[in-house]
């Protein structure tokens, strides 16, 4: 999860279409992961976690997929609406006491007419 | 069920000021934490609390204090503003080392 910098990396998709949102985590002791969404001027929300023995889990029109082989996570959002334009980011367990989670910066998905 | 509620929303402070901002959850959560998040970046953890009475440094805790009084309560002080502390400031709160919920973020600017 290391800075991109002030540009975050930006997805746009046609509004129906399936979205992949990916993200490689750092820690292969990480055991707990995150996918959390962002509109502009609110808090990080929620959206699914996965725990590191398991591969996928699905949610309502979102699937998370974990490759703990190459550390990588990815977003899936089937169906894509307007209202889910925002950032979305990861978070791993790094299982350090109360330092636990570290968080990429994210993925800007800007979903078109 | 109000969740993490944080105030003020936004602020502007002179060089050298200080003030509180304020965080309180009502979920009976035992960990709290507060994050800076600046353009472009991921979130960065500036101090957390494991309970009542429990304050730890996170990553960037230059400038800033925190307390822990009670299990609702996590208030984060910055002394002497600087520019640099121009950011946006989550505070959150968790069950343990399970998944972290938000508030809704305080936006403050130091001229």
């Amino acid at each position: 999860g290391e800075s991109v910098g002030l540009h975050l990396p930006t997805l746009s998709v046609q509004e129906g279409d399936n979205s992949i949102i990916n993200c490689a985590y750092s820690n292969s002791a990480s055991d707990y992961f995150i996918w959390y969404k962002q509109e502009s001027g609110k808090g990080p929300q929620f959206i699914i976690d996965i725990r590191s023995n398991m591969d996928k889990r699905q949610g309502q029109r979102v699937t998370v997929l974990l490759n703990k082989t190459v550390k990588h996570l990815s977003l899936q959002i089937a169906a894509t609406q307007p209202g889910d334009s925002a950032v979305y980011f990861c978070a791993e367990n790094m299982r350090n006491y109360g330092q636990n989670f570290v968080f990429g910066p994210g993925t800007r998905l800007s979903v078109l007419p | 069920n109000a969740g993490v509620t944080q105030t003020p929303k936004f602020r502007i402070l002179k060089i050298g000021q200080s003030m509180t901002l304020q965080c309180a959850q009502d979920m009976n959560h035992n960990y709290m934490y507060w994050y800076r998040q600046d353009p472009g970046m991921g979130l960065k953890l500036i101090y957390y609390s494991v309970g009542a009475g429990i304050t730890d440094k996170g990553e960037v805790p230059n400038g800033y204090n925190v307390s822990r009084s009670t299990t609702e309560d996590f208030p984060l002080r910055l002394e002497l503003a600087a520019p640099s502390q121009t950011s946006v400031y989550f505070c959150a709160s968790s069950f343990g080392e399970n998944t972290i919920y938000f508030g809704e973020g305080s936006w403050l600017t130091v001229v």
